[in-house]
């Protein structure tokens, strides 16, 4: 089963400001992995697939960068909405898998 | 355009079965497999495991065997999830997922879209 470690756990941060949340697996992914944004009360929300490509209608604030097994969400200038939870994700056919990250927090700083 | 809606709460006592529903609209409901993944209170999210939309073939991830069981009704578009023998530490939000499809209609390795989520509350 691959793990995926994702850090920090938290990150304070002021609207406009960069921010940079990391993604590692314990083994590579090859370029199979997503990000999701989830706020409270909501169901998560896809972001980027396949480690860079921007889901349908996320603003190009939003980029994902990575291969193997590190990777990388960065959000150029933060916005008052941005400030959630993010999860980064995995999947496989074989072995049957999909792992979720155990999620960092962006908060207002 | 593709939604998925899901059920509505539940509060249940314990042992007894609950089955949330996870009806799919706008594509061929068929065509691309349906995952749950379970959110308990305060917590990450955690893939349950996928269900064959096509063949009905379910595949449990760890820790979800035995007491949990994916079904389909595709005469109505509809994934279902079923625990039985419910316990305190069932208590979560549960999603439905459908996997990501690329522009070329193949399917990729990503959720989207997802259910609103159905709380599953069990208690005494």
């Amino acid at each position: 089963e691959i793990v995926l470690t994702q850090s920090p756990a938290t990150l304070s941060l002021s609207p406009g400001e960069r921010a940079t949340l990391s993604c590692r697996a314990s083994q590579s992914v090859s370029s199979y992995l997503a990000w999701y944004q989830q706020k409270p009360g909501q169901a998560p929300r896809l972001l980027i697939y396949d480690a860079s490509n921007r889901a349908t209608g996320i603003p190009a604030r939003f980029s994902g960068s990575g291969s193997g097994t590190d990777f990388t969400l960065t959000i150029s200038s933060l916005e008052p909405e941005d400030f959630a939870v993010y999860y980064c994700q995995q999947r496989s056919n074989w072995p049957p898998d999909g792992t979720f990250g155990q999620g960092t927090r962006l908060e207002i700083k | 355009q593709v939604q998925l809606v899901q059920s509505g709460s539940e509060l249940k006592k314990p042992g007894a079965s609950v089955k949330v529903s996870c009806k799919a609209s706008g594509y061929t409901f068929t065509s691309y497999a349906m995952n749950w993944v379970r959110q308990a209170p305060g917590q990450g999210l955690e893939w349950m495991g996928w269900i064959n939309t096509n063949t009905g073939n379910p595949t449990y991830a760890q820790g979800f065997t035995g007491r949990f069981v994916f079904s389909l009704d595709t005469s109505v578009s509809t994934a279902y999830l079923q625990i039985s023998s419910l316990k305190a530490e069932d208590t979560a939000v549960y999603y439905c997922a459908r996997v990501g499809v690329y522009s070329s209609g193949w399917h990729g390795d990503w959720f989207d879209p997802w259910g609103q989520g159905t709380l599953v509350t069990v208690s005494s």
